[in-house]
């Protein structure tokens, strides 16, 4: 248990579906990310919150969309995607201070397209 | 840019022998350094981190880790590796000021353990 927490753990969409995943944290923290991981690939960070405000997009696809109605909650809506973006998206927060930030990760959500 | 090399991409031990796993990062600014685990399937654990202080940082699962400004390393260890510890390694920087956002991976070390 790492205080951060996904749903679902798998999912399967068509190109054409609409789906969104789910992240909580039960940390306390102010910060919370989107991160994606391909096969072969470096961690990529997509999307950062900071007091609920994204404060980082690193030039992802407008067919993902975030959403963060609080900071204990965040989303990420899932709409028209292509099949490369099949890959294991992981939600993770921290709490932003100046002497040091440490980012803890939830378990993933496996996303296929297809 | 910042950058973080893991030269090796799988590495495979005997179970009880030890083991240094290699990360090495690039910038001149003090640094704050982590390790995780994956394990198949899952997130990524946080096994240890080092922010600032003793430059020999302990870890869970009996890990730790050695920051080496001179030779710009966070070199990853343990003295007997379990069949349990077979999963994949990342090694992780961000700087000082930079944001928690400014987090950059490594590829990662994939370790297999040999019965």
């Amino acid at each position: 248990e790492t205080g951060v927490t996904q749903t679902p753990r798998h999912l399967v969409m068509g190109m054409t579906n609409k789906k969104s995943l789910k992240c909580e944290q039960h940390l306390g923290h102010n910060a919370m990310y989107w991160y994606k991981q391909s096969a072969k690939k470096p961690l990529e960070l997509m999307f950062v919150y900071n007091f609920k405000e994204q404060t980082e997009n690193n030039s992802v696809p407008s067919r993902f969309s975030p959403e963060c109605p609080n900071s204990s909650h965040l989303f990420l809506h899932l709409h028209t995607l292509q099949p490369e973006d099949s890959a294991l998206y992981l939600c993770a927060s921290s709490q932003d201070s100046p002497g040091g930030n440490t980012i803890y990760f939830g378990e993933g959500s496996w996303l296929t397209v297809v | 840019a910042q950058s973080v090399t893991q030269p090796d991409i799988h590495i495979t031990v005997s179970e009880g022998a030890s083991l240094e796993l290699r990360c090495n990062y690039s910038y001149g600014a003090t640094p704050y350094l982590f390790w995780y685990v994956q394990s198949p399937g899952q997130g990524l654990q946080l096994l240890l981190k080092y922010f600032s202080g003793d430059t020999l940082v302990q870890g869970i699962k009996g890990f730790e880790a050695e920051f080496k400004r001179s030779q710009s390393s966070f070199n990853l260890r343990k003295p007997s590796v379990h069949w349990s510890d077979a999963a994949e390694y990342f090694c992780a920087v961000s700087y000082s000021g930079a944001g928690s956002y400014q987090l950059t991976f490594g590829k990662g070390t994939k370790l297999s353990v040999i019965p």
